[in-house]
């Protein structure tokens, strides 16, 4: 079975400083794996995802996210936040030919002016 | 707008009552998905429709059921009611006509049980 966790359930940072939210993930298969948003009184939105190919991977709003398969880790970065990043995100996996996908517990992304 | 609408928005109601969420998926989309949400568990994954029929199960109370309509809409019906059951409930909805593919999740029901 595949689990995800999500290494800091709250991450408080300054505005346009680096930011980097950490994911691990374990499966004995191959894995996609996605990030999602979730913004204060909203539903989770689709942030980026990996499916094959290209390591990297990129949202339209900054962020990008590495997968490494040796680490089983899938972190996601912004090399510099906004006020507007602050949200909750959630690391999700899905196993290669299965149908439940397996969300994080979620990390707290808080900018500070 | 993700395109996937639930309703009621609110529900407060009584411990030991029965009460039943709705949602529309997208347009075209064939699966729906529940998911709670509380501030102890997390978000969890409860159950996942696919046209018409379950396709996986999560961690499901007994007490609760779900069904996915012939016009694809899905109702998540929670009973016998507990203090716990508090939560938001969100439904999310997938094409899932060839993976992989992305959930597109509704705004959700907050759920408050007194």
């Amino acid at each position: 079975a595949q689990s995800v966790t999500q290494l800091d359930s709250q991450v408080p940072v300054f505005e346009e400083a680096p930011v980097e939210l950490r994911c691990n993930y374990s499966s004995s298969v191959s894995v996609y794996l996605f990030w999602y948003v979730q913004y204060p009184n909203q539903g989770l939105q689709l942030l980026l995802k990996y499916l094959s190919g290209s390591t990297l991977v990129e949202s339209i709003n900054g962020f990008e996210a590495e997968f490494n398969k040796s680490q089983t880790s899938f972190h996601l970065r912004k090399p510099s936040v906004h006020i507007s990043d602050t949200a909750e995100y959630f690391c999700a996996v899905l196993n290669t030919g299965g149908f439940k996908t397996i969300f994080g517990a979620g990390t707290r992304l808080f900018v500070k002016a | 707008d993700s395109g996937v609408t639930q309703t009621p928005k609110h529900l407060i109601t009584a411990t030991g009552q029965r009460v039943t969420l709705r949602c529309s998926p997208r347009s075209g989309d064939l699966s729906v998905y529940w998911y709670q949400q509380s501030l102890d568990q997390g978000l969890q994954f409860l159950i996942q429709y696919y046209n018409g029929e379950e396709r996986a199960k999560g961690n499901i109370l007994e007490r609760f059921s779900a069904q996915q309509f012939p016009d694809l809409h899905s109702e998540l019906n929670l009973s016998s009611l507990e203090l716990g059951d508090s939560a938001l409930y969100f439904c999310a909805s997938s094409v899932d006509a060839g993976l992989p593919y992305e959930q597109y999740f509704g705004p959700g029901t907050r759920l408050t049980v007194t």
